[in-house]
């Protein structure tokens, strides 16, 4: 079984400022990591994922995470943040064959303030 | 290119009566999948549909199900409602690999059980 940490519940960030969002997840198989991004009132929306190869992944809004096998994390950075990327933030972990199944963490909630 | 379209949006009901929540996916996807969304316990896989056929399943009770029909439309049906069914159901859809991961989500319906 899989399961994801977000490390972090909120994060409060003034604008322009870096940010790192900390995720960690456990499985006993190799597995694909996502995040995705929820503004108010809406859905999910992909921001990123790792299937294999480079560990560096860049997504989408400038937006870029690193998976780090040995450490089992995959953490999502930003080197500027604009109050617009407030939102919550959810790392998913999915194994090979998996399909729609994600198991997501408990999210981070992001807070850029000006 | 439409995306995923959930109805309703909002509703509510009360103790021990049931709802059916219906998702429109993308054209083309013949991947559905369902996700429970609450303030406690986060997002949860409910189950997943493929080609009408129910690929996956999360650990809720056997009062939530769901189906597919041929044209990718998915329902899925709470009986019994309990307060705390309460919540955000999320529908996504895929193109339907078994390596999946990239899901487009739905805005959601909102369920409130009084």
């Amino acid at each position: 079984a899989q399961s994801v940490t977000q490390l972090d519940s909120q994060v409060p960030v003034f604008e322009e400022a870096p940010v790192e969002l900390r995720c960690n997840y456990s499985s006993s198989v190799s597995v694909y990591l996502f995040w995705y991004v929820q503004y108010p009132n809406q859905g999910l929306q992909l921001l990123l994922k790792y299937l294999s190869g480079s560990t560096l992944v860049k997504g989408i809004n400038g937006f870029e995470a690193e998976f780090n096998k040995s450490q089992t994390s995959f953490h999502l950075r930003k080197p500027s943040v604009h109050i617009s990327d407030t939102a919550e933030y959810f790392c998913a972990v999915s194994a090979n064959n998996q399909g729609g199944k994600l198991i997501f963490g408990q999210g981070t909630e992001l807070s850029v303030k000006p | 290119k439409a995306g995923v379209t959930q109805t309703p949006r909002y509703l509510i009901k009360t103790r021990g009566q049931q709802v059916t929540l219906s998702c429109s996916p993308i054209s083309g996807h013949r991947s559905v999948s369902w996700y429970q969304q609450t303030p406690g316990q986060g997002l949860q896989f409910l189950f997943e549909y493929f080609s009408e056929t129910q690929r996956n399943k999360g650990n809720f009770p056997g009062r939530f199900s769901g189906r597919q029909f041929s044209n990718s439309r998915s329902e899925m049906n709470v009986s019994t409602l309990e307060l705390g069914d309460s919540a955000l159901y999320l529908c996504a859809s895929s193109p339907g690999g078994t390596v999946s991961g990239e899901l487009f989500f739905g805005e959601g319906s909102r369920l409130t059980v009084l």
